[in-house]
């Protein structure tokens, strides 16, 4: 089976600032993947698929990018609700496994 | 609107059985796949099964194969999950989710999951 990993595992910023997180498949996924949202207490939201793909009512400072085996979320101005984990998760055959998550606060 | 609504969760004992179900409303529920994934206290987010809009495909994470059962009624627009020899890493939040893309297993929609303790 296709691995996720996430990295990192936390992170901390200051508002404005632009932020990274990187997700990476054991194998080659094409562009299958999904990053979803899930802030403390709440239900987990879709922010994109296809890899870049942003899904209807995300906000454009939250992009994707990446193909193959190694993606990015990137938030180019980090808000005070942007605060929660973020997954991602491969789709292009069973298992759909998620990514451990990256935890990202307000430094 | 999309609802998806489930219900049966609960405490039980290791070895244990309960199913779930999630009531479905405001899409073509026939046409849609639909997936459960799970979420133990605190830890990540976990896949768990996954069936096609006709049942005609259905997946399983390894760690339920053998032991739980994804199904779904599309005349009453639900979607079912038989969980047999409960364990207790079991304990979770189950969300009901759908992929609103036909034939891709992505989820757009969650419900608001319902808790399943496995304790003695």
């Amino acid at each position: 089976d296709i691995q996720m990993t996430q990295s990192p595992s936390s992170l901390s910023a200051s508002v404005g600032d632009r932020v990274t997180i990187t997700c990476r498949a054991s194998q080659g996924i094409s562009n299958s993947l999904a990053w979803y949202q899930q802030k403390p207490g709440k239900v987990p939201n879709l922010l994109i698929y296809a890899a870049s793909t942003l899904q209807s009512g995300v906000p454009s400072r939250i992009s994707g990018s990446g193909s193959g085996t190694d993606f990015t979320l990137t938030i180019s101005s980090l808000q005070p609700e942007d605060v929660a984990t973020y997954y991602c998760q491969k789709y292009n055959g069973a298992p759909f496994t998620f990514g451990p998550g990256t935890k990202v606060d307000i430094k | 609107e999309v609802q998806l609504v489930e219900s049966g969760g609960g405490p039980v004992k290791p070895g244990g059985s309960l199913r779930l179900s999630c009531a479905a409303s405001g899409f073509t529920f026939s046409t849609n796949s639909m997936n459960w994934v799970r979420q133990a206290p605190g830890k990540g987010l976990e896949w768990v099964s996954s069936i096609s809009s006709t049942s005609s495909y259905i997946f399983y994470a390894d760690s339920v194969k053998g032991r739980f059962t994804i199904s779904r009624d599309n005349a009453k627009n639900s979607l079912y999950l038989q969980m047999n020899s409960l364990r207790p890493e079991d304990t979770a939040v189950y969300y009901c989710t759908l992929g609103a893309v036909a034939g891709s297993y992505f989820f757009d929609y969650w419900g608001q999951g319902t808790l399943v303790t496995v304790s003695s």
